[in-house]
């Protein structure tokens, strides 16, 4: 079946790294995406990575896609006190482009 | 930039009440879906429309649940006769290559 999982929690530090996984089920997925959520708020397309891709660098955010082992991160360089939210990776799935999500992992960044 | 709007923002209803939601997806896109989000959980695909009919739905999307295109530019989504079980945010999203979301409607069932 379809499900994306994801770690619950994280906890950094501002000004360092934050890595955000998660791992996928549905192969033939042709795009990966990464939203962002703060409280109360609606979803932010952060980035995409297309199945075809292994790695996709935006600014402060990095991709990587792990095909073989249908495994997807997120790094977040330089990490703000802004980046708090919860962050949900999700794959498109089934014949019209669904987006399954995973089940969001919250990034508390500490001063 | 263009994006996906929703109204309202907020709704309540009372049980049994029917709502209706509303959405302008981006204008040039072709695929629209609704998803829900029950506060705490993930979020979860309810249907996609293409072509002005359902193109998948999922076992959440059941015969109280409808979804519109009324002109050419919403698409709504129907609630018939709410529980309080539907309390939820409602998002809307449209795609053509990347698939973009609308803010949300928080829907409180009373």
């Amino acid at each position: 079946g379809e499900d994306v999982e994801q770690s619950l929690f994280l906890s950094v530090r501002e000004g360092d790294s934050s890595v955000i996984n998660c791992t996928y089920t549905d192969s033939s997925s042709t795009y990966l995406y990464w939203y962002k959520q703060e409280p109360g708020a609606g979803l932010q397309l952060l980035t995409y990575i297309f199945s075809n891709m292994d790695m996709k660098q935006d600014q402060r955010l990095t991709v990587l896609l792990n095909k073989k082992d249908k495994h997807l991160s997120l790094r977040i360089a330089d990490t703000q006190t802004g980046d708090s939210a919860i962050y949900f990776c999700a794959e498109e799935g089934g014949a019209t482009n669904k987006l399954i999500f995973g089940t969001g992992t919250l990034l508390a960044v500490q001063p | 930039e263009p994006e996906v709007t929703q109204t309202p923002s907020h709704q309540v209803t009372q049980m049994g009440q029917e709502v209706i939601l509303r959405c302008v997806p981006i204008s040039n896109h072709l695929y629209f879906y609704w998803y829900r989000q029950i506060l705490g959980q993930k979020v979860e695909f309810l249907v996609s429309f293409y072509n002005n009919e359902i193109s998948e739905k999922s076992e959440i999307f059941d015969d109280q649940f409808s979804v519109e295109r009324p002109d050419g530019s919403n698409f709504t989504l129907k609630i018939r006769s709410t529980k309080l079980e539907d309390s939820a945010m409602y998002f809307c999203a449209s795609n053509e290559g990347e698939q973009y979301f609308g803010p949300g409607t928080r829907l409180t069932v009373t």
